[in-house]
């Protein structure tokens, strides 16, 4: 079976870091490219950020951009996703999803999913 | 501010026929695929529909979609109580570069 845990939310002051990670198990993690997606209380879902199966590409929503950084280590089956700069308007669940498509990243779509990792910026 | 227009709201009574729709443009659902989620209250997203029109394995028939234009549909037929929940499209953007989701539609089975 697939399992996506993410890890690493909290409660962080405006202008601080958190680094989320997100353990994935069940699957070949090294052949597909993993997401990052987040929902503010009540809220919509926002697409964060994609890292492609082996790293080299990434894509991020104009919101946080410059801000946040994806990285991966398929040594260790896990995504991380470096946050730095925060506001009070990152405050969210974030969930990791799995992407599966026939490998443009255009045609994706996230077939497993997370629990999510809340994340709180507040003084 | 999502690009995904959707309607806020939809609801009908058990086995009646729900339709949502989901207004884009060309950079957008214009130019490619559109995949549907569910969100039940408190869990986690799941894939309804991709590419337009595609279930899943272990997605019920009840379920399907379709593409037009700048514009997508999820239908959702013989309505059941668990359908209750948020109801979200989604599209890759090739102006914003990226991927964008529906403002969402609460399906409410009356």
């Amino acid at each position: 079976d697939v399992h996506l845990v993410e890890s690493g939310g909290g409660l962080v002051q405006p202008g601080g870091s958190l680094r989320l990670s997100c353990a994935a198990s069940g699957f070949t993690f090294s052949n597909y490219a993993m997401n990052w997606v987040r929902q503010a209380p009540g809220k919509g879902l926002q697409w964060v950020s994609i890292i492609s199966d082996d790293g080299v590409a990434t894509y991020y929503a104009d919101s946080v951009k410059g801000r946040f950084t994806i990285s991966r280590d398929n040594s260790k089956n896990t995504v991380y996703l470096q946050m730095n700069s925060l506001r009070a308007e990152d405050t969210a669940v974030y969930f990791c999803a799995k992407a599966r498509g026939s490998g443009r990243h255009e045609d994706y779509y996230f077939d497993y999913w997370g629990q999510g990792t809340p994340v709180t910026v507040s003084s | 501010q999502s690009v995904l227009t959707q309607s806020p709201s939809a609801s009908g009574t058990p086995g009646q026929r729900v339709t949502i729709s989901c207004s884009g443009s060309s950079s957008n659902i214009g130019s490619n695929i559109v995949n549907w989620y569910q969100q039940l209250p408190g869990r986690a997203p799941k894939v309804l529909i991709y590419s337009n029109d595609q279930r899943p394995s272990g997605v019920p028939d009840r379920f399907s979609g379709s593409k037009s234009g700048t514009s997508a549909s999820l239908a959702i037929s013989g309505l059941q109580s668990e359908d209750e929940a948020e109801y979200y499209c989604a599209a890759w953007d090739d102006r914003l570069n990226g991927y964008v989701f529906g403002t969402g539609t609460k399906v409410t089975v009356l």
